[in-house]
């Protein structure tokens, strides 16, 4: 089946680890995204990636880390810098400017 | 700077009623998209309609519609005699184009609108 892969759905990080998110798509879609989600708000973008080998900061970039080594994979890695990690996570493609963003079913970290 | 204000925080209704969650919008672009998203307790977002600028109809899919209205910034959406599955929250976001697509869709999101709907 096509779609958006997450995991682990469930991580928990202990102070001071930086922990790696997956997120790998089958949808050959050139571009892909990061969010989070707190309680209780909406989402907000954390880096995103238009092409192989290239990515942008989004509004809360502080703290996080991505690659874009593959055009199907776009792994987060949540760094100790991140002072409040613990939210849901949300992976997401497009095919490209424009077109419906598709999201992913999320991965939620919590620190410990 | 784009922004999406959803001013219902939570509705509660029961089965059959209809309902309308608001949506209102800015942005300085002429050229932008909006979006609808579902994001029911298991947390994945459900796609459920985009809509360019240039697109003023108003559009119904079965039990939703939407009503878009640029002189107002405002892309309301309506369901029609609600049912206990469409309990979830509802986000509404906007994608703006930059110069030459640069903006590559990203989204800013309202900050939800969390719907019950009671049997």
């Amino acid at each position: 089946d096509g779609g958006i892969t997450q995991s682990p759905k469930y991580l928990f990080r202990k102070e001071g680890q930086n922990v790696t998110l997956s997120c790998e798509q089958n949808l050959n879609h050139d571009a892909m995204y990061w969010y989070r989600q707190d309680p209780g708000q909406g989402l907000r973008l954390i880096y995103y990636s238009q092409i192989v080998n290239d990515f942008q900061k989004g509004d809360i970039a502080e703290g996080y880390s991505v690659s874009r080594e593959k055009k199907e994979s776009f792994p987060l890695t949540v760094t100790s810098a991140q002072k409040n990690p613990t939210a849901f996570y949300l992976c997401a493609s497009a095919p490209g400017a424009g077109n419906t963003i598709y999201f992913g079913e999320g991965s939620w970290l919590t620190v410990v | 700077a784009q922004k999406v204000t959803q001013a219902q925080t939570e509705i509660s209704v029961v089965e059959k009623e209809d309902v309308t969650l608001d949506c209102v919008y800015e942005t300085r672009d002429t050229t932008y998209y909006l979006f609808w998203y579902k994001q029911p307790p298991s947390g994945e977002l459900v796609f459920l309609i985009r809509r360019n600028s240039f697109d003023e109809q108003n559009e119904i899919s079965g039990r939703y519609s939407w009503n878009f209205q640029k002189s107002t910034s405002s892309f309301n959406f309506t369901i029609t005699a609600s049912q206990v599955v469409d309990s979830a929250v509802y986000f509404c976001a906007l994608s703006e184009l930059g110069a030459g697509g640069t903006s590559y869709g990203k989204l800013t999101f309202g900050q939800g609108t969390i719907l019950t709907v009671h049997p």
